[in-house]
């Protein structure tokens, strides 16, 4: 089985300062972790990908996450936040085993105000 | 570019019809996927396909039916609507070797009265 918890369901930021958007995940084989976001009336886009490579994942945008397997966290970053970044933002597990399906959290909405 | 269409943006439908919700992808892409999104609940999978005529439930497959007989397209079928099916409905695909890299839809808002 595997679970993703996001720990927040909003986030508000101000333009300029960093993002912080958390996510736990439970699994019981080695997981594959995702961020994918959506902007307001689009489809959901990958932000970035974590397969068991190298734990610090470079996204588009200027995102990263950490995988961190001590914590089972997945967290999302941004040094800097543009308002461009307001959007819902999904945390997403998958079994590296068997033909596994995306399970996916219940989203963090960030708010970037000027 | 990649590319998923829906066929509809935005459906209106009473209850008891029979819905049909389209998807096409032109990227030759062997999975295809029907999730829905509610707000709060983020996107639960209703179901998928890894090949013409085939189908597999997901999480939440009551109530709907799917039916892909060409690669490309992959179709959701409510076959007798609900109010409480009334949702964003989301389509996606990937390809075989790399099923969780999924491309998206821009999604079809239906609303059952």
């Amino acid at each position: 089985a595997q679970s993703v918890t996001q720990l927040d369901s909003h986030v508000s930021v101000s333009e300029g300062t960093p993002v912080l958007l958390r996510c736990n995940y439970s699994s019981s084989y080695s997981p594959s972790l995702f961020w994918y976001v959506q902007h307001p009336n689009k489809g959901l886009q990958l932000l970035l990908k974590y397969t068991s490579a190298a734990t610090l994942v470079k996204g588009i945008n200027g995102f990263e996450a950490e995988f961190k397997k001590s914590e089972t966290s997945f967290h999302l970053t941004k040094p800097s936040a543009h308002m461009s970044d307001a959007a819902e933002y999904f945390c997403v597990v998958a079994m590296n085993s068997g033909y596994s399906t995306l399970t996916f959290g219940k989203g963090t909405m960030l708010l970037v105000s000027p | 570019d990649v590319k998923v269409t829906q066929s509809s943006r935005y459906l209106v439908k009473r209850t008891g019809e029979k819905v049909f919700l389209e998807c096409v992808q032109d990227m030759d892409h062997e999975n295809m996927f029907w999730y829905r999104q509610d707000p709060g609940l983020g996107l639960r999978l209703i179901y998928f396909s890894y090949d013409v005529k085939m189908k597999e439930k997901g999480d939440i497959p009551e109530g709907y039916s799917v039916s892909r007989e060409k690669k490309e397209r992959f179709s959701l079928i409510l076959e007798s609507a609900s109010t409480n099916q009334t949702s964003m409905y989301l389509c996606a695909s990937s390809w075989l070797g790399a099923r969780e890299t999924q491309y998206f839809g821009p999604g079809t808002r239906l609303l059952v009265l």
